[in-house]
């Protein structure tokens, strides 16, 4: 079955950066585009970024456009989300999210498979 | 502006049915969308796509309880037989050329 497993969370203070990895196996991680979403404790789901399966293409949420870096090394099948200048605001468990890559008028479509999620808490 | 409206709590009796309304934004009434349920403390699982006509296509090993439909903008998510484990959060999710939209989340209580 499909694994996503996120790492890289913790404690960061205001203004400072934090680099999120997620390691993806039993699927070919190079076929199908990637996403990060987040979920500020007791609110919804928010998208925050995307990237294709070749990661030429990137897609970011107004919210974090400028901050967040979203990239990926499909020889590692590794995901990364790099945040600088992070805010009180920022604070979430993220996950990432595998695109379930059927093909349609999008290059984005819905998940199909989820990471257990990590904390990331920014305060002083 | 692509929006997809949920109501925030939903209620039902154990082994009863309950259906989850996600309504699109007048001008994407004919976008597909997928759910997805968030049990407590645990991260979200796909349900299911469903598409405009009403026709699904549900995730890994889930139950046939679980059943998606459709009308005008409004997506459906119908749970029969409730189990207590049905009690979660269910979110839809519908996507664009270069966007992902969430709908705020229903909560879903078993009584």
């Amino acid at each position: 079955e499909v694994q996503l497993l996120e790492s890289g969370g913790g404690l960061v203070q205001p203004g400072g950066s934090l680099r999120l990895s997620c390691t993806a196996s039993k699927f070919t991680f190079t076929s199908f585009a990637m996403s990060w979403v987040r979920q500020a404790p007791g609110k919804g789901l928010e998208w925050v970024s995307a990237i294709s399966g070749g990661g030429g293409t990137t897609y970011y949420a107004d919210s974090v456009k400028g901050r967040f870096t979203i990239s990926r090394d499909n020889s590692k099948n590794t995901l990364y989300l790099q945040m600088n200048s992070l805010r009180v605001e920022d604070t979430a468990v993220y996950y990432c999210a595998k695109d379930s890559g059927i093909v349609g008028p999008t290059p984005l479509t819905y998940f199909d498979y989820w990471g257990q999620g990590m904390l990331v808490t920014v305060s002083s | 502006q692509l929006v997809l409206t949920q109501s925030p709590s939903a209620s039902a009796s154990l082994g009863a049915s309950v259906k989850l309304t996600c309504t699109l934004s007048s001008a994407h009434n004919n976008y597909a969308i997928a759910w997805h349920q968030q049990q407590p403390e645990k991260g979200p699982r796909y349900l299911m796509k469903v598409n405009n006509d009403g026709s699904h296509i549900k995730g890994d090993a889930i139950p046939d309880r679980f059943s998606g439909s459709s009308s005008g903008a409004d997506r459906y998510l119908t749970i029969s037989s409730l189990q207590s484990e049905d009690e979660a959060d269910y979110y839809c999710q519908t996507w664009d050329s270069d966007i992902q939209v969430f709908g705020g989340g229903t909560k879903l209580t078993v009584l």
